[in-house]
């Protein structure tokens, strides 16, 4: 399972704390995202990165906020304005050269209470 | 923007049957279709891809058509096994380089021996 972690993998929290999740990779892809999934919904876009210190919000970005300060990692935080945080979250990382591919991590899931 | 519907959510197949999943897409600018699988609490990975260019790939068992003039693209599974029982996605995008995908709601595979 290397090359693209997200830590930790189950994750609780109080209703109205902000909370990190961690996306790392060792690719060296350009490329990251963070997606949600949730049941019977497929997976939504939240924010992507094409480079350092560049992001655009996705479809759902709302209540989410990113950073991409080093080319390996994409945290991303949930704020307590995000109104039902409670769901899957996927990181991918994709190289800029000829691979299609969209490397997923393992997941976050966060439980909100 | 961008929408995908994906049609059936649920597929039940005897093994050695064929399974096939539809998609339709909104957006006439999209030119890469990629399909993605996910097993049970495992991450996303890419099983096969079609750019607009083309309207059929094979990759053994499984293949993938797209029709332009209708906006609809369709995973094609040949002779089932147990170990193909997994979420299937499938996903559009304008741009292959970066790729903003956009996720269809995702079909339930169950391939029963």
């Amino acid at each position: 399972d290397g090359g693209i972690t997200q830590s930790p993998k189950y994750l609780f929290r109080k209703e109205g704390q902000n909370v990190t999740l961690s996306c790392e990779q060792n690719l060296n892809h350009d490329a990251m995202y963070w997606y949600r999934q949730d049941p019977g919904q497929g997976l939504r876009l939240i924010y992507y990165s094409q480079i350092v210190n560049d992001f655009q919000k996705g479809d759902i970005a709302e209540g989410y906020s990113v950073s991409r300060e080093k080319k390996e990692s994409f945290p991303l935080t949930v704020t307590s304005a995000q109104k039902n945080p409670t769901a899957f979250y996927l990181c991918a990382s994709k190289t800029s050269g000829s691979s299609y591919e969209q490397y997923f991590g393992p997941g976050t899931r966060l439980t909100v209470t | 923007g961008e929408n995908v519907e994906q049609h059936p959510s649920t597929l039940s197949v005897q093994e050695g049957d064929s399974a096939v999943i539809k998609c339709t897409y909104s957006d006439s600018a999209s030119n890469y279709f990629p399909w993605y699988k996910q097993e049970l609490g495992k991450r996303p990975q890419l099983i096969i891809d079609i750019r607009s260019n083309v309207g059929e790939k094979k990759d053994q068992r499984i293949a993938v058509t797209l029709n332009k003039t209708a906006k609809h693209f369709s995973l094609h599974i040949t002779e089932t096994q147990p170990e193909d029982s997994a979420v299937y996605f499938c996903a559009a995008s304008k741009d292959t380089g970066f790729q903003k995908l956009v996720f269809g709601t995702g079909t339930r595979l169950l391939v029963s021996p």
